[in-house]
């Protein structure tokens, strides 16, 4: 099974500020690798799949990267609507796995 | 446009069972895979189970192995999850969300709003 481990837990910023999100593999998941981002009340939303595509309708603020093992989502300068929990879900291999998710919150 | 709308959540008792829907529409259903993914009260996102686009072939989270039963009606474009023997761990809003594929990686690209059960006495 696929541990996923992302960090940190919780990212204190301003709007306008530059985020950088991660999410670690136990083991290497190729580019199956998804970033959702989840308001309370709403339902997850996709942002990027394959590791570094953009969903679509998702700004070109948001940006996702990385193979293997080590993932990375960047939003390059924050809105309020930004503020929310981000997931990664790795879908190389059964059971389906999503990390434990980093709160991004108004500094 | 695509939608996914989930029905059938309520309070239940330990041990007792629900069944949940999902209705699609605004795509054709019968082509594309499908999903349940659960959130527990302050916490982070679970996925439960899963089913081809034509019913032949499941996976289940081992939190619902044996437990949970994910099926479809592509006639009725709706998927279904029945949950018996349910635990108080198992109180969450459950989601059905729609599996997609570019080119060769798989992802959850539409998600209906959810329905909440709860397992309580």
């Amino acid at each position: 099974e696929v541990v996923l481990t992302q960090s940190p837990a919780t990212l204190s910023l301003s709007p306008g500020d530059g985020a950088t999100l991660s999410c670690r593999a136990s083991q290497g998941v190729r580019g199956a690798l998804a970033w959702y981002q989840h308001k309370p009340g709403q339902p997850p939303r996709l942002l990027i799949y394959a590791a570094s595509t953009r969903a679509t309708g998702i700004p070109a603020r948001f940006s996702g990267s990385g193979s293997g093992t080590d993932f990375t989502l960047t939003i390059s300068s924050l809105e309020p609507e930004d503020f929310a929990v981000y997931y990664c879900q790795q879908r190389s291999s059964w059971p389906i796995n999503f990390g434990q998710g980093t709160r991004l919150e108004i500094k | 446009q695509v939608q996914l709308v989930e029905s059938g959540g309520g309070v239940v008792q330990p041990g007792g069972s629900l069944r949940l829907s999902c209705a699609a529409s605004g795509f054709t259903f019968r082509n594309f895979a499908m999903h349940w993914v659960r959130q527990a009260p302050g916490k982070g996102l679970e996925w439960v189970a899963f089913v081809n686009y034509n019913g032949n072939d499941k996976y289940y989270a081992d939190s619902v192995q044996g437990r949970f039963t994910i099926s479809r009606d592509n006639s009725k474009s709706t998927l279904y999850l029945q949950m018996n023997s349910l635990r108080p761990e198992d109180t969450a809003v459950y989601y059905c969300a729609k599996d997609e594929v570019a080119p060769t990686y798989y992802y959850m690209d539409v998600w209906g709003k959810g329905t909440a059960v709860t397992v309580s006495s």
